[in-house]
């Protein structure tokens, strides 16, 4: 089955400075990849997500990049602020029907003022 | 983007008792649902995929006679801790994927916290 890495596991930044996390994946049939931020105490959200028919996407301040042949895929924050202090996870997962998403381990940025 | 809602956000229970968690699609018809389970400042772990009208799939090493799960309408699962333990304490999880929407993407409910003492 899908096995999905994601590092760092913490990450610290300045407000205004950029963050990237980073996973892996296995399953090469995965073709799907969501990204969800999670406060305190609440459901995840999600923030971003990638097909496998594109290398990058891009929504404001975040984006999202993929790279099919070696498995990874990308999370990038720019000029972050304090309020994007949360737990980040990454998911992968076949996009036909109705396939369940295996979730990375989480990373949690802190972004301090 | 989609709303799913989770009810309740917060429980408390005794030893013993059995605890319900719904999980209801607003604005979506949903025939697929997923469970996860959370513990603290873990990953979210999948439990079962519950599908509208027939018995919900559980993942490995998910006792199916201690979470019960029924998905009786395309806006409507619910998952039942039976006789719950302290151990059973964790942050449950919903989600649900829209099938009209742009994708296929996830949404997933507020989380419900049980405390079992």
């Amino acid at each position: 089955g899908e096995n999905v890495e994601q590092h760092p596991s913490t990450l610290s930044v300045q407000e205004g400075d950029s963050a990237v996390i980073k996973c892996t994946y296995s399953d090469s049939a995965s073709n799907y990849f969501p990204w969800y931020k999670q406060e305190l105490g609440k459901g995840p959200q999600l923030i971003i997500d990638i097909r496998s028919n594109v290398g990058e996407k891009k929504d404001q301040r975040i984006a999202v990049t993929l790279n099919k042949t070696a498995k990874h895929f990308s999370l990038h924050i720019t000029e972050t602020q304090p309020e994007d202090s949360a737990v980040y996870f990454c998911a992968a997962s076949e996009n036909t029907g109705f396939q369940k998403l295996v979730f990375g381990t989480g990373t949690r940025l802190l972004v301090s003022p | 983007g989609a709303v799913v809602s989770q009810h309740p956000s917060r429980v408390i229970c005794k030893s013993g008792t059995s605890v319900k968690i719904e999980c209801r699609s607003l604005d979506f018809q949903a025939t697929t649902m997923f469970w996860y389970r959370q513990f603290p400042k873990q990953s979210l772990m999948l439990m079962a995929t519950s599908n509208e009208g027939s018995k919900a799939t559980y993942e490995q090493g998910v006792e199916k006679d201690k979470f019960l799960i029924n998905h009786a309408s395309l806006t409507l699962s619910t998952l039942t801790v039976t006789s719950a333990h302290p151990e059973d304490s964790s942050f449950y999880i919903c989600s649900a994927r829209d099938p009209g929407g742009a994708g296929t993407e996830a949404f997933f409910g507020q989380g419900t916290r049980l405390t079992v003492v």
